[in-house]
C-alpha cells in the first residue's frame, strides 16, 4: 500500500539551530514528492518539490531537501532556522500512475525556541 | 494568481443538519481536489475532478457527502445529516499536473 511516514511528530530546536525532517515513503517506480508547511488555522503552502532532475532541490524560507531513491526518503532540512518557521510541516507523495491525489505524512511539529 | 479560496471559513452546525461548503480555484488549474484533516492527522483525499468530471472518489465519500463542479469552475461539498464525526477542516486544491495549491480551508464544528 502507498504510505508517507514522517518519522517525528515533534521537533524542537533552538533559533539558528540545523533543522532536519524526516520524511520515507514506500517505493513506487514513479513518485513526485512534495513539503507543505501549515500555520494554524490555515490552509497548507508549498515549501519545495521534487519532479525530476537534481535530487537536492531548493524551496521558500531556505529550506531544501533531498530525493533518496535507494532510502526512499525526502527528508527536509534547514541551516539555521527562525521563530517564525514553528508551524507543522507535512510531505506528500503523488504516485505515477494514480488519479492525482497526494498522500501525506502524519505532519512534524517544528517548534523553534529562543 | 489570486490562490485557492474557501467559504466559510468557520461553520458550526448541529447534527443531522446539511451543511456544504464552496471552493474557487486557481482560475487556470483544471483539477481540483477536496481533503478532510482532522487534529493531528495530515490531509486525506476525498475526491478529485478534472474540469467538471469527477474522476476518483475516496472510500471516506460516504452516501451522506456529495460534491459537484458544474461547469470546471467552483466546486461545492455537501454534507447530509452531519455526524460528530465529521468535524474537521475541509481543504480544497487546485492544480495543473502536479503541484496542489490549497485554499485555508473550511472548519467545521458539529455539536
Amino acid at each position: 500500500a502507498q504510505s508517507v511516514t514522517q518519522l517525528d511528530s515533534q521537533v524542537p530546536v533552538f533559533e539558528e539551530a540545523p533543522v532536519e525532517l524526516r520524511c520515507n515513503y514506500s517505493s513506487s517506480v514513479s513518485v513526485y514528492l512534495f513539503w507543505y508547511v501549515q500555520y494554524p488555522n490555515q490552509g497548507l503552502q508549498l515549501l519545495l518539490k521534487y519532479l525530476s532532475g537534481s535530487t537536492l532541490v531548493k524551496g521558500i524560507n531556505g529550506f531544501e531537501a533531498e530525493f533518496n531513491k535507494s532510502q526512499t526518503s525526502f527528508h527536509l532540512r534547514k541551516p539555521s532556522v527562525h521563530i517564525s518557521d514553528t508551524a507543522e510541516y507535512f510531505c506528500a507523495v503523488f504516485y505515477g500512475g494514480s488519479q492525482g491525489n497526494l498522500i501525506f505524512g502524519k505532519g512534524t511539529k517544528l517548534s523553534v525556541k529562543p | 494568481d489570486t490562490g485557492v479560496s474557501q467559504n466559510p471559513r468557520h461553520k458550526i452546525t448541529k447534527r443531522g443538519q446539511n451543511v456544504t461548503f464552496r471552493c474557487d480555484p486557481i482560475s487556470e488549474h483544471n483539477r481540483l481536489y477536496w481533503y478532510r484533516q482532522t487534529l493531528g492527522q495530515g490531509p486525506e483525499f476525498l475526491t478529485y475532478f478534472q474540469n467538471e468530471a469527477q474522476l476518483e472518489k475516496s472510500r471516506l465519500l460516504s452516501d451522506r457527502f456529495s460534491a459537484e463542479r458544474p461547469k470546471g469552475s467552483f466546486s461545492t461539498l455537501e454534507i447530509q445529516r452531519t455526524e460528530q464525526g465529521d468535524s474537521a477542516m475541509y481543504l480544497c486544491a487546485s492544480s495543473r499536473v502536479y503541484e496542489q495549491y490549497f485554499g485555508p480551508g473550511t472548519r467545521l464544528t458539529v455539536t
